[in-house]
């Protein structure tokens, strides 16, 4: 099973400040997802295949990475962005998740 | 618009088996993928299971396998899971979520508890 290690588990951020999120993979996987959790509601696809934006989502969101080595970027935080985020592979079964890093507005 | 919608779920006692259904609408149910996928309190996310859109290939996660059945009716835009021999920890939020050609998880139920105690 390919195990994902997120960082930072928490991190706060201003408005206006850029973010971003670390996803390593214990092997190496083709392709990154990346899912915002927002409280108390489902998750919602943010980015698949690595760097695609899903529909919906602004272009403040950005990924990037390979290999081993991916991460997740908020360009200009909002404060709408506080929200837990997921990354997630499936190159190789059982799909895993990252175990979430929880992103506050400062 | 994408809908799924979940239900089926309650508070159940350890051992006992309880039957989730996932009714999905706003798109060609039989051509997707599905998948059930969890999360218990407080905790993040734990894919469950999958099943192709033909019901051909099925999968499932091994804190599950044996205990879970992953079905669907694609006649009635359902998609199931059949859980027994309910354990403590089986205690979580219950997501059905799509898959399509460009994302393994695209679209989201709101999802359904499972309590499992005593």
């Amino acid at each position: 099973e390919i195990v994902l290690t997120q960082s930072p588990t928490t991190t706060a951020a201003s408005p206006g400040e850029k973010v971003t999120i670390t996803c390593l993979a214990s092997s190496s996987v083709s392709n990154m997802y990346w899912y915002q959790q927002k409280s108390g509601a489902s998750p919602k696809l943010l980015i698949y295949s690595t760097s695609s934006l899903a529909s919906g989502v602004p272009d403040r969101f950005s990924g990037s990475g390979s290999g081993t080595s991916y991460s997740l970027t908020i360009n200009t935080m909002e404060a709408e962005d506080a929200a837990t985020y997921y990354c997630q592979q499936w190159s190789s079964n059982p799909p895993t998740f990252g175990s979430g890093t929880k992103l506050e507005i400062k | 618009e994408v809908q799924l919608v979940e239900s089926g779920g309650g508070l159940v006692q350890p051992g006992r088996s309880l039957k989730l259904s996932c009714l999905a609408s706003g798109f060609t149910f039989s051509n997707y993928g599905m998948n059930w996928i969890r999360q218990a309190p407080g905790k993040g996310l734990e894919w469950v299971a999958s099943i192709s859109s033909s019901s051909s290939y099925i999968y499932y996660a091994d804190t599950v396998k044996g205990r879970f059945t992953i079905s669907r009716d694609n006649a009635k835009n359902t998609l199931y899971l059949q859980m027994t021999s309910l354990r403590s920890e089986d205690t979580a939020l219950y997501y059905c979520a799509r898959r399509s050609r460009w994302a393994p998880f695209d679209y989201w139920g709101q999802g359904v508890m499972v309590t499992v105690s005593s």
